[in-house]
């Protein structure tokens, strides 16, 4: 499974557009990126999810340039609500059922006010 | 629609001594998930469940734990006897059988705390 490469921490403001890139050029034909969020004291949710080009739901929007290498998720204007633990992860689609996650540290991000 | 939950939220036991971790998974779920957490670590990978049968026990770290499925509908996961390095969060995860992208549900995790 292809490994994933995030910054560590960011900060943002309230209302502010936040972006992060997540690198992972080892990335197969068959894999396809997604994006959990962890409180503390909760267990990973999962926010979205794609393939190829822009995914956007009710969140987020995940951006995935053609050569799939890296992924962008923006949350747009966050909320204190919004400071939390970001995990990419690359899984593969066509694992049949052996769907295991496999985690990076993730990117903490801290919205202040 | 009930979450995934996890019973307990916290336990704290000495070494040598057997905990039981329970899991119940999203209603309908045959996919069943247990990763651990180790204090700043990584997330973990231990097994994954099809309902009662383990498709891949790949991650269980040595035969101190065991996890069972009974009937394809909750988990336990029994550490015995505990070591100090099991101290950590053990978290369950659930989802739908056989769709192309799986989208896996937590549970809000154990605090295992091994003395």
């Amino acid at each position: 499974l292809a490994k994933t490469t995030q910054p560590i921490s960011m900060d943002s403001y309230e209302g502010q557009e936040v972006n992060i890139t997540c690198s992972h050029n080892n990335i197969a034909t068959n894999d396809y990126i997604t994006w959990y969020q962890q409180f503390p004291s909760q267990g990973p949710r999962f926010i979205i999810q794609g393939y190829k080009t822009k995914v956007t739901n009710e969140v987020a929007s995940l951006f995935i340039p053609a050569d799939r290498k890296s992924s962008t998720l923006s949350l747009p204007r966050v909320s204190l609500s919004d400071t939390a633990v970001y995990y990419c992860l690359v899984g593969d689609a066509w694992a049949g059922n052996n769907r295991k996650l496999i985690w990076g540290l993730g990117t903490s991000l801290a919205v202040n006010p | 629609e009930a979450g995934v939950t996890q019973f307990p939220s916290h336990s704290v036991i000495e070494k040598g001594q057997t905990v039981t971790l329970r899991c119940d998974p999203i209603s309908g779920h045959d996919n069943l998930y247990w990763y651990r957490r180790v204090m700043g670590k990584e997330i973990k990978f231990l097994l994954h469940f099809v309902k009662e049968s383990k498709q891949d026990e790949s991650g269980m770290p040595n035969n101190r734990f065991l996890a069972e499925r009974t009937g394809g509908t909750y988990s336990t996961l029994k550490v015995q006897p505990a070591e100090l390095e099991d101290s950590g969060v053990y978290f369950c995860a659930s989802s739908q059988l056989n769709p192309r992208q799986d989208t896996q549900y937590f549970g809000p995790g154990t605090r295992l705390t091994v003395l």
